[in-house]
């Protein structure tokens, strides 16, 4: 079985703070993952993506992503805040069985951005 | 510029009313997407095609159909038997149908019961 769970629905934090959205993963083979961006009433941005590469995974806009296979998790971080980052994050977990490919969707975690 | 279109903006369905929404994109993309997003949930997949003329069902299928006879377009049909359209639904693509692969988002479209 394949799941993905975000651990915050809701993140605050205050301008040039650091940030940190969590996700924690199931998946029986090995995994790709990604995180996405939604701004209100537009589509998802793709900000990083693991596939087994570099375990430290650098995105757009300061963020970065650092896979832990021992603790099956797939945070995203941000060193510092800024107003523009306050949005909805989603986690998403893929894996390949070796008949059919499954994606799934983390619930999301809105972060605002306070100042 | 390259992207993908979603048409329109927002929907409104009468009861026992069929409506379409409209994807298209011009990435060059073989495969496209759809999924819906309700609040306070991630997004589930209705239908995906991973090249023209071939479709699958995914998590959510019932209620909806899709068609995909030409590259650049995947029209979503909601039909009367979704008991529950109210929703956002983004339509998305991406180079090939390997889900490792990143997926291009259109701007989605508000669906909403009269």
């Amino acid at each position: 079985a394949q799941s993905v769970t975000q651990l915050d629905s809701h993140v605050s934090v205050s301008e040039g703070t650091p940030v940190l959205l969590r996700c924690n993963y199931s998946s029986s083979y090995s995994p790709s993952l990604f995180w996405y961006v939604q701004h209100p009433n537009k589509g998802l941005q793709l900000l990083l993506k693991y596939t087994s590469a570099a375990t430290l995974v650098k995105g757009i806009n300061g963020f970065e992503a650092e896979f832990k296979k021992s603790e099956t998790s797939f945070h995203l971080t941000k060193p510092s805040a800024h107003m523009s980052d306050a949005a909805e994050y989603f986690c998403v977990v893929t894996s390949y069985t070796g008949t059919a490919s499954k994606l799934t969707f983390g619930t999301g975690t809105r972060l605002q951005v306070t100042l | 510029d390259g992207g993908i279109t979603q048409s329109p903006k927002y929907l409104f369905r009468k009861e026992g009313q069929n409506v379409t929404l409209s994807c298209e994109q011009n990435l060059n993309h073989d495969a496209m997407y759809w999924y819906r997003q309700d609040p306070g949930q991630g997004l589930r997949l209705i239908y995906y095609s991973q090249i023209v003329n071939d479709f699958q069902k995914g998590d959510i299928a019932e209620g909806y159909s899709v068609s995909r006879e030409k590259k650049e377009s995947f029209p979503l049909t909601v039909t009367s038997a979704q008991k529950n359209p109210t929703a956002f639904y983004l339509c998305a693509s991406s180079i090939d149908g390997r889900f490792n692969q990143p997926q291009h988002f259109g701007d989605g479209t508000r669906l909403s019961i009269l």
